[in-house]
């Protein structure tokens, strides 16, 4: 009964690459969340997800950011053109319903060189 | 905008009961209080939540006020695995799939 699986574990980019941030719910899920932690800041939300669909992306980037959670396979965070700033833990979560709670994967440290 | 505070660290002693306290003054009828711990450089792990009954499970139990300004997670006999940030998070029943997390409670369990 495998958790929420996230991958890579961690993440290297040079400025300007793209980064792919891949989010495997709990068996059953359809919900999908993802949120960002900045060094030494808290958890920030960005975008939550219902299969094929995106319910609440205020918490995104206006630019370079976009996220998609399609009918087969993982959940993808895609960061276009990285900056420095971008470097961070991105967290994923899973739940069985909009009124379930979250359960978190163990996240992918992103560094952007 | 943060909708509860809570103390910026405290110590506990191993074995004994943690009691990590949270006050949500404004909070709206339609909200839940809902607990979730970071241990360190990990995914945050869901604990517990309530709207206003007291609730316990394996992990906590979570007290409510009866006014429901504030509350009280407790850890009953705390191992130093419980070393971690615990936040206490307030959601309404219309922004399911948001958790807004505040700077939390930073509990270090101690020999």
């Amino acid at each position: 009964n495998a958790g929420v699986m996230q991958n890579p574990r961690h993440l290297v980019r040079r400025r300007g690459q793209e980064a792919r941030l891949r989010c495997s719910p709990m068996k059953g899920h359809s919900h999908v969340y993802w949120y960002r932690q900045l060094p030494e800041e808290g958890l920030k939300f960005m975008v939550y997800l219902q299969k094929e669909n995106i319910i609440d992306e205020s918490g995104m980037p206006k630019e370079r950011f976009s996220a998609e959670f399609p009918k087969e396979g993982p959940s993808i965070l895609r960061i276009q053109q990285v900056v420095r700033g971008d470097s961070a833990a991105y967290f994923c979560a899973s739940s069985l319903s909009a009124e379930g709670y979250e359960v978190f994967g163990p996240g992918t440290r992103l560094t952007v060189l | 905008d943060a909708k509860t505070t809570q103390p910026p660290s405290m110590d506990c002693a191993e074995g004994r009961a943690a009691n990590l306290p949270c006050n949500h003054s404004t909070i709206s009828g339609n909200e839940y209080v809902y607990w979730y711990r970071q241990i360190h450089s990990q995914g945050p792990q869901y604990i517990i939540h309530g709207l206003k009954n007291n609730e316990t499970n394996e992990m906590a139990s979570l007290i409510i006020t009866e006014d429901r300004k504030s509350s009280t997670l407790i850890l009953p006999h705390a191992t130093l695995r419980d070393t971690a940030v615990y936040y206490c998070i307030v959601r309404a029943t219309d922004s399911w799939g948001k958790l807004q997390f505040g700077a939390g409670t930073q509990v270090v369990v101690t020999p």
